[in-house]
């Protein structure tokens, strides 16, 4: 079965600009959640999506957003773009999120802030 | 906040080695998971331990999830140049969603031939 598609893979933006990364989670999962890798914090938790609804919120600040769709599809924004905002994006889908289900990650939309 | 302490952040070993990766915490957690990233990919989950005290074997990789449920290791045998990769490990909350994972930094390990 086709696995977590996330788009782009690759963009560079300016400061002050904003961005909308898409994913597509695996056919039937419905929760999806979105994750910031960096070298120096690793990998931290955005938020998660269940049935259309924000379920849980990472620690970032309002210029994070995302939303989820009736099919499951998710697209998170980051408004105003800033430097330290250069990252690996992460998109990890499941059946419902529950402890049992397992977890699917993309392959991750690399942001580049210059 | 949560944190998970992995250790060593670092290793470079030559294949047939033996390794031990940690992950600490001082919070509790209903389960454990283990994850291997490669280079231009995203993780994939390798195993989730749920019992304090469990130990779950994958061919050469042993993951034990000790028994107050706030650590756990990830011990390779004879590694080979393929297990070569950043290890992350990610705790769930109690109550929580697995779409809600907090991780450790991970240890990049390097098998050399």
């Amino acid at each position: 079965k086709a696995g977590v598609t996330q788009t782009p893979r690759y963009l560079i933006k300016t400061r002050g600009q904003q961005v909308t990364l898409s994913c597509s989670p695996i056919s039937g999962h419905r929760s999806v959640s979105w994750y910031q890798q960096t070298p120096g914090q690793g990998l931290q938790f955005l938020f998660e999506y269940f049935s259309e609804t924000q379920r849980n919120k990472g620690n970032f600040p309002g210029r994070f957003s995302g939303r989820q769709f009736s099919n499951s599809r998710s697209e998170m924004n980051v408004s105003t773009l800033e430097l330290g905002d250069s990252a690996l994006y992460l998109c990890a889908s499941s059946l419902t999120g529950a402890t049992g289900n397992t977890i699917y990650f993309g392959e991750g939309s690399w942001l580049t802030v210059v | 906040t949560q944190l998970l302490e992995q250790s060593p952040q670092f290793l470079s070993i030559q294949e047939g080695e033996n390794l031990t990766v940690y992950c600490n915490s001082s919070s509790v957690f209903s389960s454990l998971q283990w994850y291997r990233q490669e280079p231009g990919e995203g993780p994939v989950l390798l195993v989730t331990v749920v019992t304090g005290g469990e130990v779950k074997k994958l061919k050469r990789l042993t993951f034990q999830f000790g028994d107050a449920r706030k650590d756990s290791s990830l011990h390779i045998t004879a590694a080979q140049p393929g297990d070569t990769g950043l290890y992350l490990c990610a705790g769930v909350n109690y109550g929580g969603s697995q779409g809600n994972l907090i991780f450790g930094k991970g240890t990049k390990l390097s098998v050399k031939p």
